[in-house]
C-alpha cells in the first residue's frame, strides 16, 4: 500500500515568511509525529497526534510552531515568521497507534534565505 | 549530556566482516528501542526493534539490550556495501510519553568491498 506521503518535497522561503507542510499517513494509522533533522543530527521530536488531538507537543521549539490534524488523518505543521535556524529536514512518521512501529515519509526538506 | 549517544564515527568494515554499532540511553525508564538505518538524502528505516533483556535476531541483524546498563547494541554479520549507511539509535515509552521517540546523531558505517 502507499506509504507516508509529504509534500512539498522542498521548499524555500525567504525569513519571515510562512509556510505550510503536508503529511498524508498510511492510510488506518491513528498516530502521526512531525520531527525536524539537521544535517549531521538525527531527528528531533516536535509533536505527536493520536488521532485529531496533540497528545504530546513538547518538542515544538517556541510559539512559532503550530500543527493541526483536523480529520485524524492528514496533517499540516505551520511555521510562522521562519527564521534562518528554522533550516532543516521535517520528517512526519505514522504508525497505528502510540506503541508501534514508526513508518516515516520522504521529509521536506526547508531552506530558510 | 544527549538522551541517547551514538558514536558519530565513521566505522569503516571489510566486506564481509561484523559491524558493531552502540547506544546508550539516559532514561531508565524507556520500554522500546530501536534500530533505524538512513541513506544519505532518504528518511530513516526501521531494521529492528527489541523490547525485552537480551538478543534478538533478524537475518543479518542482531539487536542486543542490556537494561541495567542502559546499553543497546546493533551488530551486523557479514556486512555489505549496501549496508553503508548512517544507523540510528532510538528510544521511546519511559516517563513521558508512549509516542515520542528520541534519536541518537547515528553512527555513520562504510562497508569496503
Amino acid at each position: 500500500g502507499a506509504g507516508v506521503s509529504q509534500t512539498p518535497s522542498n521548499k524555500v522561503t525567504e525569513k519571515g515568511k510562512y509556510v505550510e507542510l503536508r503529511c498524508d499517513p498510511i492510510s488506518g494509522h491513528t498516530a502521526l509525529y512531525w520531527y525536524r533533522q539537521s544535517l549531521g543530527q538525527g531527528p528531533e521530536f516536535l509533536i505527536y497526534f493520536q488521532g485529531t488531538g496533540a497528545a504530546d507537543d513538547s518538542g515544538l521549539p517556541n510559539d512559532r510552531f503550530f500543527a493541526v490534524r483536523p480529520e485524524g488523518s492528514v496533517s499540516t505543521l505551520k511555521i510562522q515568521r521562519t527564521e534562518r535556524g528554522d533550516s532543516a529536514v521535517y520528517l512526519c512518521a505514522s504508525s497505528y497507534g502510540g506503541t508501534d512501529t514508526q513508518y516515516f515519509g520522504p521529509g521536506t526538506r526547508l531552506t530558510v534565505l | 549530556q544527549k538522551e541517547v549517544e551514538q558514536n558519530s564515527g565513521p566505522l569503516s568494515v571489510p566486506e564481509g566482516a561484523i559491524a558493531s554499532l552502540n547506544c546508550t540511553y539516559s532514561d531508565r525508564g524507556s520500554q522500546s528501542f530501536f534500530w533505524y538505518r538512513q541513506y544519505s538524502g532518504k528518511s530513516p528505516e526501521l531494521i529492528m526493534s527489541i523490547y525485552s533483556n537480551g538478543d534478538k535476531e533478524d537475518g543479518r541483524f542482531t539487536a542486543q539490550l542490556n537494561k541495567a546498563s542502559q546499553y543497546v547494541s546493533l551488530l551486523i554479520r557479514d556486512s555489505q556495501p549496501s549496508d553503508s549507511a548512517t544507523y540510528l539509535c532510538a528510544v521511546r515509552g519511559g516517563n513521558t510519553n508512549a509516542g515520542k521517540s528520541t534519536f541518537g546523531d547515528g553512527t555513520t558505517l562504510t562497508v569496503k568491498p
